[in-house]
């Protein structure tokens, strides 16, 4: 069964500094990862996926993240934090290959990123 | 193109009432899903479809029921609410890639209440 882990439930980072977002994931056979972000009383918006090639994936708002299959991690990152990147962060993953299941993903708990001035 | 739609965004209801919540998507996609997102839990999935007629279960599927007559709706119905159902949620979509590299899109949220 595939299953992916957010260790972290908040990150805070100070504006202009890096930030990173782990997430780690589970599955049988090579995984197509997720990264979604949430604002406040808003639907999920996709930032970025990484199905196969190179492991370091650019995505939506300067987004990045990188794709480790020996660690099995999909950390986001980001080279400069901005105050209107605070939200919540989704990692989510799905395992190629399953027949039926409607492509189904399963998703993490979320990390809330909190960027200060 | 409005992308994934519903309504309404928020509901109280009482104990023992019914109700729809609606979705809808103009993206003509074959794949609907409908998750329930709880405080501390991520997103769980009540329940999903492949195409208009096809629909199936998810992680968390009691207490709800869902159709699918066209490709472009995908209602998901509450029986006899219960407070356990007070939740936000949230209908999605995807194009249905071959090896599944498609990626979902999701509308803004119902935030239900029941009391």
């Amino acid at each position: 069964a595939q299953s992916v882990a957010q260790p972290e439930d908040q990150v805070n980072v100070a504006e202009g500094n890096p930030l990173t977002v782990k997430c780690t994931y589970s599955v049988s056979g090579n995984p197509y990862l997720f990264w979604y972000v949430q604002y406040p009383n808003r639907g999920l918006q996709f930032l970025l996926k990484y199905i196969t090639g190179d492991n370091l994936v650019k995505g939506s708002y300067g987004f990045e993240a990188e794709f480790n299959k020996s660690q099995t991690s999909f950390h986001l990152k980001k080279p400069s934090a901005l105050v209107s990147d605070s939200a919540l962060y989704f990692c989510a993953v799905r395992e190629p290959g399953l027949t039926g299941g409607g492509n189904k993903l399963t998703f993490g708990t979320g990390t809330q990123l909190k960027v200060e001035l | 193109n409005a992308g994934v739609t519903q309504t309404p965004k928020f509901r109280i209801l009482k104990i023992g009432q019914s109700m729809t919540l609606q979705c809808a998507q103009d993206m003509n996609h074959n794949y609907m899903y409908w998750y329930r997102q709880d405080p501390g839990m991520g997103l769980k999935l009540i329940y999903y479809s492949v195409g208009a007629g096809i629909t199936d279960k998810g992680e968390v599927p009691n207490g709800y029921n869902v159709s699918r007559s066209t490709t472009e709706d995908f209602p998901l119905r509450l029986e006899l609410a219960a407070p356990s159902q007070t939740s936000v949620y949230f209908c999605a979509s995807s194009r249905a890639l071959a090896g599944g590299a498609d990626t979902q899109y999701f509308g803004p949220g119902t935030r239900l209440t029941v009391l």
